[in-house]
């Protein structure tokens, strides 16, 4: 089975500032990983994925998240946050063969403040 | 093209009342799924619709939830009884089709109902 963890439940930065969430997941076979944003009171939306290919992959506002086979990361990065990315991120794997079933970490609510 | 619709958006019951939330997905997508999202925690799956067959319940508590979707169209998710630990965010999401092997379609989300069971 997969699981995924997010230490951060809450990272507060300023405006401006770079940004690191965190994602680390363990499987015992090869992963998609994904990572989804939730703005409030809206459903989950697709902010970037990785299948194959590059390790490095970009959202288009911005976002961009490295997999790590090695370390079992996916973390997301941000050089400099707007006030609009306040939300919540939730990191996602699922398994990349036969009936897939995704499985969400706990999330990490990113507040950016003035 | 429209997104995923679920009603109502928030519902308030009593435990042990009944509840029932509706999703329509997507038009022409065949799979659909409902999640619940406990407060402080990730969506986890309850179940898994290929167009009117069920793919995947096994995180769905049958002795009190039940979700149908007979016409492999919009679906029905109903609690009967609610408890207090039953408050939470159900989400729908579809997708064009399941995906076996090595394929990949994109689960698209609904705003969810959140429901309060006091």
């Amino acid at each position: 089975a997969q699981s995924v963890t997010q230490l951060d439940s809450q990272v507060p930065v300023f405006e401006e500032a770079p940004v690191e969430l965190r994602c680390n997941y363990s499987s015992s076979v090869s992963v998609y990983l994904f990572w989804y944003v939730q703005y409030p009171n809206q459903g989950l939306q697709l902010l970037l994925k990785y299948l194959s290919g590059s390790t490095l992959v970009k959202s288009i506002n911005g976002f961009e998240a490295e997999f790590n086979k090695s370390q079992t990361s996916f973390h997301l990065r941000k050089p400099s946050v707007h006030i609009s990315d306040t939300a919540e991120y939730f990191c996602a794997v699922k398994r990349n063969t036969g009936f897939q079933k995704l499985v969400f970490g706990t999330g990490t609510r990113l507040l950016v403040s003035p | 093209e429209a997104g995923v619709a679920q009603s109502p958006r928030y519902k308030i019951i009593e435990k042990r009342q009944s509840v029932a939330f509706w999703c329509n997905p997507i038009s022409g997508h065949a799979t659909l799924y409902w999640y619940q999202q406990i407060l402080g925690q990730g969506p986890k799956l309850l179940i898994q619709f290929q167009n009117n067959g069920v793919v995947d319940d096994s995180q769905l508590p049958k002795d009190r939830f039940s979700a149908e979707r007979l016409k492999g169209v919009d679906s029905t998710l109903k609690i009967q009884p609610a408890k207090l630990e039953d408050s939470a965010v159900y989400l729908c999401a579809s997708s064009p089709s399941i995906a076996g092997g090595r394929a990949y379609n994109e689960q698209f989300f609904g705003p969810g109902t959140r429901l309060t069971v006091l």
